[in-house]
């Protein structure tokens, strides 16, 4: 069975400083991993996501992610964070042979002005 | 949100009453899904479709249902027999079963 684990329930940062929001999955074949970015009352928004090729992956507004496939994560990280950052942020990830996505449990980023 | 809109964004219902919640996509996308989030939790899948006239049970169907007539709209219907409806729902669409997913806004259902 596929899982995935966000380690952390909120994370704060400064703004202007780097934001790392971890993930750690677990899937019996090739992972398809997620990002996606929740506002408030709002409906998830997709960032970026890694099927093959290369390790850091860069999408929308500015973030990226690191695939490793030794540590089995997959870390979404911007250089320099805004307060407008300031959402909650799901890691997903799907096995190559099932379309169904499992998401983690979220990740609250709280970004001071 | 792009093409997927979701009605009405509250909604309160009385104990023992079904509500039915709307979700339509203008994307042209195959599959469609309904997914369920409480606080701490994630989201969940209740139920999808990967084309019209065809749904499969996700991890929390009971107490709902679905239909797919048309590739547009995949309606939800929380029953009576689900025993702690309120919480927030979230459609979403892709082109496959494959590809990521495009959300909607969401519908806040509160039992009262």
């Amino acid at each position: 069975a596929q899982s995935v684990a966000q380690p952390e329930d909120q994370v704060n940062v400064a703004e202007g400083n780097p934001l790392t929001v971890k993930c750690t999955y677990s899937v019996s074949g090739n992972p398809y991993l997620f990002w996606y970015v929740q506002y408030p009352n709002r409906g998830l928004q997709f960032l970026l996501k890694y099927i093959t090729g290369d390790n850091l992956v860069k999408g929308s507004y500015g973030f990226e992610a690191e695939f490793n496939k030794s540590q089995t994560s997959f870390h979404l990280k911007k250089p320099s964070a805004l307060v407008s950052d300031s959402a909650l942020y799901f890691c997903a990830v799907r096995d190559y042979s099932w379309g169904k996505l499992q998401f983690g449990a979220g990740t609250q980023v709280v970004v001071t002005p | 949100d792009g093409g997927i809109t979701q009605s009405p964004k509250y909604l309160f219902r009385k104990e023992g009453q079904n509500v039915t919640l709307s979700c339509e996509q203008n994307l042209n996308h195959d599959a469609m899904y309904w997914y369920r989030q409480d606080p701490g939790q994630g989201l969940r899948l209740i139920y999808y479709s990967q084309i019209v006239n065809d749904f499969q049970k996700g991890d929390i169907a009971e107490g709902y249902s679905v239909s797919r007539e048309k590739k547009e709209s995949f309606p939800l219907t929380v029953t009576s027999a689900q025993k702690n409806p309120t919480a927030f729902y979230l459609c979403a669409s892709s082109p496959g079963i494959y590809n990521e997913q495009f959300f909607g806004p969401g519908t806040r259902l509160t039992v009262l």
